[in-house]
């Protein structure tokens, strides 16, 4: 089956910091998610990216769509401490099914 | 803001024992997910909902779990006979016609003992 590989697997950094995150896949994918994910809570969307090359920020992050549709990365620009949390990338393929298929994710600690 | 809603959040139950884990997705959503995340590990898919019928299951989908809408608003997983196994966080999704992410609820954290 598909696989994703997200990294890195963790990171740390100082308040202020500009962060960045990729996915690369096996095969290529229609639709790239990243969400990020609290501790005890559900995942929540950040960005959505459904064309190849497509370049989308959502206030200081930034996600692109890569031009191979196999990869993808989020960068997070001047990093604050509620930054901290979990941040994943799943990829989606067309039909009816929908399903994601999930990178590892990535672990960001902010140092105020 | 619309959300997905999950209940209960934490269910306790014996190996062995049926359980059943609740979800109202958002109103206007057609496509219903169900998805689980063992503790520290990364977020897999179960099954896939649409038309009153599953479009996909994964592998762990076996014969002891089964979803149901039993109406207009509500999405159920059961687990027939938990195991230990089945600890993990379960999590209900939600996408609509239009857009094809999806909304995720808080999950419930099912334990088994």
């Amino acid at each position: 089956g598909q696989q994703l590989n997200q990294s890195p697997q963790s990171m740390f950094i100082q308040e202020g910091e500009d962060v960045s995150m990729n996915c690369t896949s096996s095969s290529i994918f229609n639709t790239w998610l990243w969400y990020k994910q609290d501790p005890g809570e559900g995942p929540v969307l950040l960005i959505a990216l459904y064309k190849a090359g497509e370049l989308t920020s959502n206030g200081r992050l930034t996600a692109q769509f890569g031009i191979t549709r196999k990869d993808s990365f989020l960068n997070i620009s001047a990093s604050i401490p509620s930054d901290v949390g979990i941040y994943f990338c799943a990829g989606q393929n067309a039909g009816n099914n929908r399903k994601l298929i999930w990178g590892l994710g990535t672990s960001l600690a902010v140092n105020p | 803001e619309p959300e997905v809603t999950q209940t209960p959040s934490h269910q306790v139950t014996q190996m062995g024992q049926e359980v059943i884990l609740r979800c109202v997705p958002i109103s206007n959503h057609l496509y219903f997910y169900w998805y689980r995340q063992i503790l520290g590990q990364k977020v897999e898919f179960l099954v896939s909902f649409y038309n009153n019928e599953i479009s996909e299951k994964s592998e762990i989908f076996d014969d002891q779990f089964s979803v149901e809408r039993p109406d207009g608003s509500n999405f159920t997983l059961k687990i027939r006979s938990t195991k230990l196994e089945d600890s993990a966080m379960y999590f209900c999704a939600s996408s609509s016609t239009r857009n094809t992410e999806a909304f995720f609820g808080q999950g419930t954290r099912l334990t088994v003992v």
